[in-house]
């Protein structure tokens, strides 16, 4: 079956832009996470959800990051006036249940505000 | 605060040797942990976890050993293959926290002919 997909792979925006970044969970799967990996690092955790809503958001940086799942499905991570430094790859995960312990990732979307 | 962490950033192995990752973790809540493997433009792929009732997990080549008292968790590969060289990232998560994962900063293996 199809897994985790992720939409667009890359994207190239300047500095205050907007940006939107999908994620397409594994069906079925009703947890969905995103992290964002910047160069050298590893993943870093943002915000969860639990069918449509978020169960924790302790991650998200500050407030011009945020993300929806309205039908519990389909999730979209949402980036105001964005700044260099939000430059980074952004992962989206998902698992059967809250609680299941593994995750499966997608390709990531690669972000380069300029 | 680096809550886990994987000292060696890289990792060469001859192929059919034993490959061992190490991690180190600092957060006494952590009570399962898992390993990812990356490769290139690709998201981790799950590879193999553990729980902190266990001291040992195998599957296959791979082999993931526990020692709560040192927290330190050490990944064994093998015999290594060439199709093993990627990054690999230690991963863990506390009770309760419904799967919130904090990740290492990854150990680069290569794998030598």
């Amino acid at each position: 079956g199809a897994g985790v997909s992720q939409t667009p792979s890359n994207k190239v925006t300047e500095k205050g832009k907007y940006v939107e970044l999908r994620c397409d969970p594994i069906s079925g799967h009703t947890a969905l996470y995103w992290y964002r990996q910047s160069l050298g690092q590893g993943p870093e955790f943002l915000i969860y959800f639990q069918g449509t809503g978020a169960a924790d958001d302790s991650g998200l940086p500050n407030d011009r990051f945020f993300a929806v799942r309205p039908e519990g499905s389909v999730s979209t991570l949402k980036i105001q006036r964005t700044e260099r430094g939000d430059s980074a790859v952004y992962l989206c995960a998902s698992s059967l249940n809250a609680g299941e312990e593994t995750q499966y990732f997608g390709p990531g979307t690669r972000l380069l505000v300029l | 605060d680096q809550q886990v962490k994987q000292n060696s950033p890289s990792l060469s192995v001859q192929e059919g040797r034993i490959s061992i990752l190490n991690c180190d973790y600092t957060n006494s809540m952590f009570d399962y942990f898992l390993w990812y493997k990356k490769y290139p433009a690709e998201g981790p792929t799950f590879l193999i976890s553990i729980s902190s009732i266990k001291d040992k997990n195998e599957d296959g080549r791979f082999t993931v050993f526990l020692n709560k008292s040192a927290k330190h968790l050490s990944l064994h590969i093998v015999p290594s293959q060439p199709g093993d060289s990627a990054v690999y990232f230690c991963a863990a998560s506390e009770a309760g926290t419904a799967s919130k994962l904090t990740f290492g900063t990854g150990t680069r293996l290569q794998v030598t002919l």
